[in-house]
């Protein structure tokens, strides 16, 4: 039971253009969403939150939004870089209860091109 | 400040061996976490602590235990290896909950 899905596994993306990262969910438990980044060999890392009692949350050139009634979140990236290129995971956490735990998507593999 | 560390980075295990997955973080956070990632797949989770003395199962414990005798350890425990164990095990800690979780390097574990 995938309660957080990332349905397309890859992106390409030419530098400068925008990247438009997707996520649903499907428990309506789950208020605070994360997206994280990672590199190959190393660990996860945070890159931007939304609590739900919001829409939208930016910090510079990423930006994530967020739709409740449809359960979908979105992560746009402005402009990409070819730094930008890496797996990039949704979560989704319950902020009471739940043991602070996050439940993952599988995960987008972004390639921006030069 | 070295943030979470895990040990080894890759191991090969035999079948029916065992191993212990080591964690470590400086941060004196409270909560900490392991997860396993299959290719294609998301991070699953395998067990949770809140606390030194307190662990939790998550999603896929069969085949693990955990122990968290200090709030800077929380070592994963391979009793009886088998090839469903290959993936990347990733070791997670975090203070808060408004907080993000901070994530290890991963070790790198094959059972053949």
């Amino acid at each position: 039971d995938q309660q957080v899905k990332q349905n397309s596994p890859s992106l390409s993306v030419q530098e400068g253009r925008i990247s438009i990262l997707n996520c649903d969910y499907t428990n309506s438990m789950f208020d605070y969403f994360l997206w994280y980044k990672k590199y190959p060999a190393e660990g996860p890392t945070f890159l931007i939150s939304i609590s739900s009692i919001k829409d939208k949350n930016e910090d510079g050139r990423f930006t994530v939004f967020l739709n409740k009634s449809a359960k979908h979140l979105s992560l746009h990236i402005v402009p990409s870089q070819p730094g930008d290129s890496a797996v990039y995971f949704c979560a989704a956490r319950r902020l009471t209860g739940g043991g602070n735990k996050l439940t993952f998507g599988t995960g987008t593999q972004l390639k921006v091109e030069l | 400040n070295a943030g979470v560390t895990q040990t080894p980075k890759f191991r090969i295990l035999k079948i029916g061996q065992s191993m212990t997955l080591q964690c470590t973080q400086d941060m004196n956070h409270n909560y900490m976490y392991w997860y396993r990632q299959d290719p294609g797949m998301g991070l699953k989770l395998i067990y949770y602590s809140v606390g030194a003395g307190i662990t939790d199962k998550g999603e896929v414990p069969n085949g693990y235990n955990v122990s968290r005798s200090t709030t800077e350890d929380f070592p994963l425990r391979l009793e009886l290896a088998a090839p469903s164990q290959t993936s990347v095990y990733f070791c997670a800690s975090v203070a808060l909950f408004n907080s993000p979780l901070h994530f290890g390097n991963g070790t790198r574990l094959t059972v053949t």
